[in-house]
């Protein structure tokens, strides 16, 4: 089982200019979730998605980031125009369902805005 | 909103000892209480959880205790090994939700397991 691939591992952007994150969660999973970690501290969640519908998005910026995730599989999340406090590792997590299963998480993409 | 707080920020311990890690929690409606390890450059891994209707929960050499009526809940290592050096995260699953996946996690506790 290849757990949660998430592309590109590193990226770094001028501000002001777009970026998108890719996941592809564990198979069979239909819950994911979009966290985002500030350097040395926990990950907060920005976004969950159940199956193909955003379930939970109080916490994702909508002014700069959107996250979609057609059919219910891969997610993109993205930001546009990046700015330089979005630097951070961006983490994509799925679980088979919300309550009885444990989340896995993926490597995480590391973004860094200059 | 739920809150969770994780303390110490560093724990330094030799090899062998025994290392405790606390959170506590502001929502008395959490009942999912995970327990995730991160090694440098790494993804966050689960190593144990617990539920609310749960009071102890062990794992070979990890152990998970939780205390709903103080709100906080503790993870303990014994018998430390040098591969247990990494950041250890503690989460709460907030609103009664039981979500394992909708976390609130704690700000991190870098533990040094000395040789």
């Amino acid at each position: 089982e290849a757990g949660v691939v998430q592309s590109p591992r590193y990226k770094i952007i001028e501000k002001k200019q777009p970026v998108a994150f890719w996941c592809n969660p564990i198979s069979g999973h239909n819950t994911l979730y979009w966290y985002r970690q500030n350097l040395g501290q926990g990950p907060e969640l920005l976004i969950r998605y159940e199956n193909e519908e955003a379930v939970d998005d109080s916490q994702l910026p909508k002014d700069r980031f959107s996250a979609e995730r057609l059919k219910g599989v891969d997610s993109t999340l993205k930001i546009q125009p990046a700015e330089l406090g979005d630097s951070a590792v961006y983490l994509c997590a799925s679980s088979f369902d919300r309550l009885n299963t444990e989340a896995f998480f993926g490597q995480g993409t590391r973004l860094t805005v200059v | 909103g739920e809150n969770v707080e994780q303390h110490p920020s560093t724990l330094s311990v030799q090899e062998g000892d025994s290392a405790v890690i606390k959170c506590t929690y502001s929502d008395s409606a959490s009942n999912y209480f995970p327990w995730y390890k991160q090694e440098l450059g790494k993804r966050p891994q689960l190593i144990i959880d617990i539920r609310s209707n749960v009071g102890e929960k062990k794992d070979q050499r990890i152990a998970v205790t939780l205390n709903k009526t103080a709100k906080h809940f503790s993870l303990h290592i014994t018998e430390t090994q040098p591969e247990d050096s990494a950041v250890y995260f503690c989460a709460a699953s907030p609103y009664g939700s039981g979500n394992t996946g909708k976390l609130i996690f704690g700000q991190g506790t870098t533990l040094q397991v000395k040789p």
